[in-house]
């Protein structure tokens, strides 16, 4: 079956880095999305990797290995509006989107 | 970037009546959309996908006569939650893209509460 882990939460302190991680099994692999998603409201677009290696944007990278069925969201000086569900979602070779459970993330001052 | 836009946000009605939810791309033309619920601490799961001019898809398990899907245009797909009851709250998002398949936007989602 087609599987996706991350954790359900965590916690970092204001101004911190933190790692989220996500590992995948799927039937094929047409990408891997990131998605922030405040309680009560839709996802929103974080990133997106195909290719292995990392992409950064702003505050937030994300980073790719299809090898190992890995990727994580990094998200440096952490901020109180951060804290939020971030989900990590993969296109199977069907283009059908998979979605994993959602990491909660408490920012503490 | 591109908008999509889900009305309404938050509807409460009672037990054995109908529910409709539309979602609109409002700067781009949707090849197709999808209908997602989500239940509290729980991952999007996806109901359905919907192309215009023709029938939904339906995921195993979504009842297509309970949650009917029309995608009349576009730029328009509707939900319509036929005689909901108190299981079928839910938050219900849509989503739709362009094509390209990383470049998929959400609607802001819409908090079913049936009493």
């Amino acid at each position: 079956g087609q599987n996706i882990d991350q954790p359900t939460e965590m916690t970092a302190t204001e101004g911190a880095i933190v790692q989220i991680n996500c590992t995948y099994q799927t039937s094929g692999f047409n990408g891997l999305f990131w998605y922030q998603q405040h309680a009560g409201e839709a996802p929103t677009f974080l990133s997106y990797n195909v290719l292995d290696g990392l992409e950064e944007k702003g505050r937030f990278s994300s980073f790719l290995s299809r090898s190992k069925g890995y990727s994580y969201l990094l998200l440096k000086e952490l901020q109180m509006k951060d804290s939020a569900s971030y989900l990590c979602a993969v296109l199977d070779s069907n283009y059908q989107l998979i979605w994993g459970a959602g990491t909660k993330l408490i920012i503490k001052p | 970037g591109a908008v999509v836009s889900q009305h309404p946000s938050r509807v409460i009605c009672k037990s054995g009546t109908s529910v409709k939810i539309e979602c609109r791309s409002l700067d781009f033309q949707a090849t197709t959309m999808f209908w997602y619920r989500q239940f509290p601490k729980q991952s999007l799961m996806l109901m359905a996908t919907s192309n215009e001019g023709s029938k939904a898809t339906y995921e195993q398990g979504v009842e297509k006569d309970k949650f009917l899907i029309n995608h009349a245009s576009l730029t328009l797909s509707t939900l319509t939650v036929t005689s909901a009851h108190p299981e079928d709250s839910s938050f219900y998002i849509c989503s739709a893209n362009t094509g390209e398949y990383e470049k998929l936007f959400f609607g802001s989602g819409t908090q079913l509460s049936v009493l």
